[in-house]
């Protein structure tokens, strides 16, 4: 299958800090990308859709100023956590959508703000 | 809000034995899929099946697709303790542009 991959892995910030994610499709182009969040034993919940050249789409309760996405070009999007605190400690996940309608899951990103 | 629900939501069995998984959405869907977490890691995908498919195989793998009871089953043979991990289903539904809804997932453990 394709392969997704983020980066960090995990990363740690102080309160108040911005924290930026990358999300890259590594063997195909992805007009289309998903982030997600997830907590310790729950499920995943998506929080915005990522298409290249336009604004991301957020799902309801997602603040868009907070998590600020930008998907630059095919292979790339970028989830930045504006002035990160505690409680967005969390799991954050992307996916790419092939042409069949298959996403392609990246790696995770553990996000731990102090 | 998440439509998919799963059941059960823990399952142990003994290495050798069959895991079966069910999964069960609310509205028509385009394709149902299956995905796999070890525990703090990301998703591995196992199987796609469409929603004018009844069933697909992939190695130990049985996914089943019941669109008149709108639920899907994964069914693991011959189970191994590498298969412990949870297991998501996520639909994908007509209308609304690719995204996909997660179950709530079944945690299953392989003892050796």
């Amino acid at each position: 299958g394709a392969v997704v991959s983020q980066h960090p892995s995990w990363v740690i910030c102080k309160s108040g800090t911005s924290v930026k994610i990358e999300c890259r499709s590594l063997d195909f182009q992805a007009t289309t990308m998903f982030w997600y969040r997830q907590f310790p034993k729950q499920s995943l919940m998506l929080m915005a859709t990522s298409n290249e050249g336009s604004k991301a789409t957020y799902e309801q309760g997602v603040e868009k100023d907070k998590f600020l996405i930008n998907h630059a070009s095919l292979t790339l999007s970028t989830l930045t956590v504006t002035s990160a605190h505690p409680e967005d400690s969390s799991f954050y996940i992307c996916s790419a959508r092939g042409r069949l309608e298959e996403q392609y899951f990246g790696p995770g990103t553990r996000l731990t703000v102090t | 809000s998440q439509q998919g629900e799963e059941d059960p939501q823990a399952l142990s069995i003994q290495e050798g034995e069959n895991a079966t998984m069910n999964c069960s959405y609310k509205t028509s869907i385009n394709n149902l899929q299956w995905y796999r977490q070890n525990s703090g890691r990301g998703l591995v995908h196992l199987i796609l099946i469409r929603s004018n498919e009844r069933e697909k195989h992939s190695g130990r793998l049985r996914v089943t697709l019941d669109t008149s009871k709108k639920s899907s089953s994964l069914l693991i043979t011959a189970s191994r303790a590498a298969d412990t991990a949870s297991y998501f289903c996520a639909s994908s539904y007509n209308t609304n542009a690719g995204k996909s809804t997660f179950g709530d997932g079944t945690t299953l453990t392989v003892k050796p």
